[in-house]
């Protein structure tokens, strides 16, 4: 079962902030963040472990709750080369294996 | 450092026809996965190698796919017969995987499939 992904979409403003959550039904390992431009492969942005820790990357963040199986992506002051879509992916099971989410298509206006 | 090489990039074929994907991935990475993107919606798992041995296949439609990783580097993906509904972009990852956990995957740029 694949994770749920909200918001859909969300359109900011240059230097705006926003936040993508990731939700899970199963018990997870862990959580990775990739985002996709159109056209382009997903590119890998950050692995989170279970353990509540939360990482960082720049002005991209991001915290996973392992009692909720929950992660949200947080993108401060977020700038034009943000935009594309945003998947989580959470890996669970005995192979471990990752199952992508829906997305959040995250659109930067200038 | 080379990427995750795949070919071709495009291919388009009538419903019933076969055909094939190549993926090379990053030299000494371990672990091999094919993924499946319909227009809209995440990557999902077809099927996924340690080495030259496969660790999930759960997804992978095995009446009409098919995928081998000989001597534990390049993959090749079969489709026979192709469908309509397997339109989509399939992408090649690998990553380095320890007992630890998995690491990242680097994916390539992805073959889009349209079946007319």
């Amino acid at each position: 079962q694949q994770p749920v992904q909200s918001p859909q979409a969300v359109i900011l403003r240059e230097g705006e902030d926003a936040v993508i959550n990731c939700s899970s039904s199963k018990a997870l390992y862990s959580v990775h963040w990739y985002r996709q431009k159109h056209g382009e492969a997903p590119v890998f942005l950050m692995i989170l472990l279970k353990g509540g820790e939360q990482k960082g990357h720049e002005k991209i963040s991001a915290s996973f709750n392992e009692k909720k199986q929950q992660s949200s992506l947080y993108l401060t002051a977020s700038q034009l080369s943000y935009s594309g879509t945003y998947f989580c992916g959470t890996e669970s099971g005995s192979a471990r294996q990752l199952t992508f989410g829906s997305g959040t298509q995250l659109t930067v206006l200038p | 450092e080379a990427g995750v090489a795949q070919s071709p990039r495009y291919k388009i074929i009538e419903k019933r026809q076969s055909v094939a994907f190549w993926c090379n991935p990053i030299s000494g990475h371990a672990t091999l996965y094919w993924y499946q993107q319909i227009l809209g919606q995440g990557p999902k798992l077809l099927i996924q190698f340690q080495n030259n041995g496969v660790v999930d296949d759960s997804q992978l439609p095995k009446d009409r796919f098919s995928a081998e990783r000989l001597k534990g580097v390049d993959s090749t993906l079969k489709i026979q017969p192709a469908k309509l509904e397997d339109s989509a972009v399939y992408l090649c990852a690998s990553s380095l995987v320890t007992l630890a956990g998995a690491k990242e995957q680097f994916f390539g740029p992805g073959t889009r499939l349209t079946v007319l």
